[in-house]
């Protein structure tokens, strides 16, 4: 699987955006593009995933470069309950790789009150 | 509906004995994915099954552990004469099928060998 690239830390004011940068350079034309996060004594959560597109849902936005070496997931206004590590992951198709998920370190959201 | 139960969420198990760790998928799933999380680090995808078949196991230790997922009742990870390095949070997660977009994860279960 494609690795990826995250900042170890990140700091956000609670009801201020955040934007989570993550590269992925050697993306290939058929990995998905998710996010995961995980709570502190939790299991991962999905957030939300995207392959070309800029994608919404309720928990956040996945902003998409047009050469997908790169994307964002965006929180539009971070609570407090947000503080997490944020998993970026490429996931190939399940015929290359089973589908299982290769996580990496991952970036932890301090969010300040 | 309930989500991935995993029990139990607390296992002290002394050095030498056996640990059995049950992940119930959701209903309706029918492929499981254990990953463990050794302290201060990331998490580590262990084996993928499906119903009474193990499909990927690249990432089990060589000795010592086995997973297994019947056709009746929930997917058990087996730990034999565990050491203190076991000592980590064990999360299954799954899925109604391979290419799902999104996985659920259980709470985990935390190993402690003492």
């Amino acid at each position: 699987d494609a690795k990826t690239t995250q900042p170890n830390s990140m700091e956000s004011n609670e009801e201020e955006p955040v934007h989570l940068p993550c590269n992925h350079s050697t993306i290939s034309g058929t990995d998905y593009i998710h996010w995961y996060r995980q709570l502190p004594s939790q299991g991962p959560e999905y957030v939300i995933h995207g392959l070309t597109s800029n994608v919404n849902n309720r928990m956040a936005s996945l902003a998409i470069a047009e050469d997908r070496k790169s994307s964002t997931l965006i929180l539009h206004r971070a609570t407090l309950r947000d503080a997490a590590v944020y998993y970026c992951i490429l996931r190939g198709l399940a015929s290359s790789n089973t589908g299982k998920l290769i996580f990496g370190q991952g970036t932890t959201l301090q969010v300040k009150p | 509906n309930a989500g991935v139960m995993q029990n139990p969420r607390h296992l002290v198990r002394r050095r030498g004995q056996e640990a059995r760790l049950r992940c119930s998928p959701m209903k309706g799933h029918s492929h499981v994915y254990w990953y463990r999380q050794l302290p201060e680090e990331g998490l580590k995808f262990m084996v993928y099954l499906q119903k009474e078949n193990i499909i990927d196991e690249s990432g089990m230790p060589k000795e010592r552990f086995s997973a297994e997922f019947p056709k009746e009742g929930p997917s058990i990870l087996r730990i034999q004469q565990v050491v203190r390095g076991d000592s980590a949070a064990y999360f299954c997660a799954s899925s109604p099928e391979v290419d799902s977009y999104g996985y659920t994860f259980g709470s985990g279960t935390r190993l402690t060998v003492v």
